[in-house]
C-alpha cells in the first residue's frame, strides 16, 4: 500500500485567488490522479499526472483552470486558478498501487477548500 | 462508458443486523469493481475490490461482496452491523480498458442504529 499525504488539509479563500494543494507518496508511483468532490457529491475525476509529461484531463477540466505539475515520481501539485464560489470543493489525489497488478487505488486525506 | 449506480442515498440498519449496500455496473469489457468506505473527515479507504475469480470477495472490517454477472450488481454486504461502520459507502469501476482511473456511483450513506 502507499501513503499519501497533502497540504494543506483545509483552506478558505478568497474569489479570484488561487490555492496550490501538494500531494506526497511515500513509494514511486508512475501514475497520479487528483479528484474532486463537490459537497453531498461523489468524486470526479479532474485529470492524470504522469511523471515527465502532461496530466491527460478530463471533459470539463482545463489546464489553464486546474495546473498540475508532477516534477518526480513522489510528488505532485494542483493549482485551482481564479477560484469562484462553485470551486468549494474537496479535492483528492491518488495513486494506484505500486505492486503489480493489484489495481488498488489509494486516497489521500483530502483538501477542503472553501473560497469565499 | 463505465459507469456504477448507487440506487440508494440511505440505508439504516440496527446494530447486529446485517446490511446491504447495492451497487450495479455498466462496463466495456471485464469489469474491475470496487468498495470505497469514507468516514467523516477523512480520506477514502479501501475496502474491497473484484478482478477475477470468486465472486464472492472478501475484505477489510468484516465486509464482502458478492460479484454477480447476469444482474451486473455488486453489492457490499456485513453480517452483523457495528455502529462504527456508519460512513458513506462508494462503489467504484475501473475505467475503459487500459485506463487506470475510477468511476465512482453518488455513494450511500449507511447509518447503523445502536
Amino acid at each position: 500500500s502507499a501513503v499519501i499525504s497533502q497540504k494543506p488539509s483545509r483552506d478558505i479563500c478568497q474569489r479570484g485567488t488561487s490555492l496550490t494543494i501538494q500531494c506526497q507518496v511515500d513509494s514511486q508511483v508512475t501514475m497520479m490522479f487528483w479528484y474532486r468532490q463537490q459537497p453531498g457529491q461523489s468524486l470526479t475525476l479532474i485529470a492524470t499526472a504522469n511523471q515527465g509529461s502532461e496530466a491527460t484531463y478530463e471533459s470539463g477540466f482545463v489546464i489553464d483552470k486546474f495546473p498540475i505539475s508532477r516534477p518526480n515520481l513522489t510528488f505532485s501539485t494542483l493549482t485551482v486558478s481564479n477560484m469562484s464560489p462553485e470551486d468549494s470543493s474537496i479535492y483528492l489525489c491518488s495513486v494506484e498501487d505500486p505492486g503489480t497488478d493489484t489495481y488498488e487505488q489509494y486516497f489521500g486525506p483530502g483538501t477542503r477548500l472553501t473560497v469565499t | 462508458a463505465q459507469s456504477v449506480a448507487q440506487p440508494e442515498d440511505q440505508v439504516n440498519v440496527a446494530e447486529g443486523n446485517p446490511l446491504t449496500v447495492k451497487c450495479t455496473y455498466s462496463v466495456s469489457g471485464n469489469p474491475y469493481l470496487f468498495w470505497y468506505v469514507q468516514y467523516p473527515n477523512r480520506g477514502l479507504q479501501f475496502l474491497l475490490k473484484y478482478i477475477t475469480g470468486d465472486n464472492l470477495v472478501k475484505g477489510s472490517y468484516g465486509f464482502e461482496a458478492e460479484f454477480n454477472k447476469s444482474q451486473t450488481s455488486f453489492h457490499l454486504k456485513k453480517p452483523s452491523a457495528l455502529v462504527s461502520d456508519s460512513a458513506l459507502y462508494f462503489c467504484a469501476v475501473r475505467g475503459l480498458p487500459g485506463a487506470n482511473n475510477l468511476f465512482f456511483g453518488t455513494g450511500t450513506r449507511l447509518t447503523v442504529i445502536p
